[in-house]
């Protein structure tokens, strides 16, 4: 069955860059999603189609895709952003949602 | 601003069910899709199904066809969802999740507080 992959776990200094990978086959055809979420708090919607960020997110978080692989960078990271960062698309045929297993990112 | 407040906490018996509500304000409930997603303690987000109120059309993910219902109630705004024969491997925070969509493919771009059922003998 189709899978998104994403590293487990990510470490950065702050004010440094971290970068969050998510693979799938499906990625060429279907748009990603990226969720940021603290212990204990609901998932926030921070890129969705891809690269376009929803109001009211900082302009330090910007996504790519490259095919197969999307990317939700993290440019000039702060403490606050330390987080579990999920992937989600969609299978070829946009009927199901899926997501990544999820990526910790630790703030040093 | 859309705002999804969810029920309480539950606890049930192996083989009960359970339905959690999810009331929306501050937006356009009927037209908009209203999803489910569920994350076990410790682990991801699972995508278990969803409704778009002014049809009362739904589709769920075929791990729980057969044994999630979800609903709408467009006079208050709220939508459920039940989960029957539960199993200890249901404990989870259930969250509803309204939904949009990029090309043919959804999002989720704004969440309820999540509602934890435990499911425990």
């Amino acid at each position: 069955s189709y899978e998104l992959t994403q590293p487990p776990s990510v470490s950065v200094s702050p004010g440094q860059t971290a970068r969050i990978t998510c693979s799938g086959d499906e990625l060429s055809k279907q748009y990603a999603y990226w969720y940021q979420q603290k212990p204990g708090q609901a998932p926030v919607l921070m890129i969705y189609k891809d690269n376009e960020r929803p109001s009211g997110i900082p302009e330090r978080f910007s996504g790519s895709n490259s095919g197969t692989i999307v990317t939700l960078t993290i440019s000039g990271v702060q403490a606050e952003d330390e987080a579990d960062y999920y992937c989600q698309s969609a299978d070829g045929s946009g009927t199901y949602v899926l997501f990544g297993r999820g990526t910790k990112l630790t703030v040093l | 601003q859309v705002q999804l407040v969810q029920s309480g906490a539950e606890v049930k018996k192996p083989g009960s069910s359970v339905k959690v509500s999810c009331k929306a304000s501050g937006g356009t409930f009927s037209v908009r899709i209203m999803s489910w997603v569920r994350q076990a303690p410790g682990q991801g987000l699972e995508w278990m199904g969803g409704i778009i109120p002014i049809f009362g059309k739904t589709d769920y993910a075929q791990k729980f066809q057969g044994r999630v219902t979800i609903t709408a109630d467009e006079s208050t705004n709220t939508a459920y969802m039940e989960l029957n024969s539960l199993k200890s491997e249901d404990t989870a925070v259930y969250y509803c999740a309204r939904t949009d969509y990029g090309g043919n493919s959804r999002y989720f771009d704004s969440w309820g507080q999540g509602t934890l059922v435990t499911v425990s003998s």
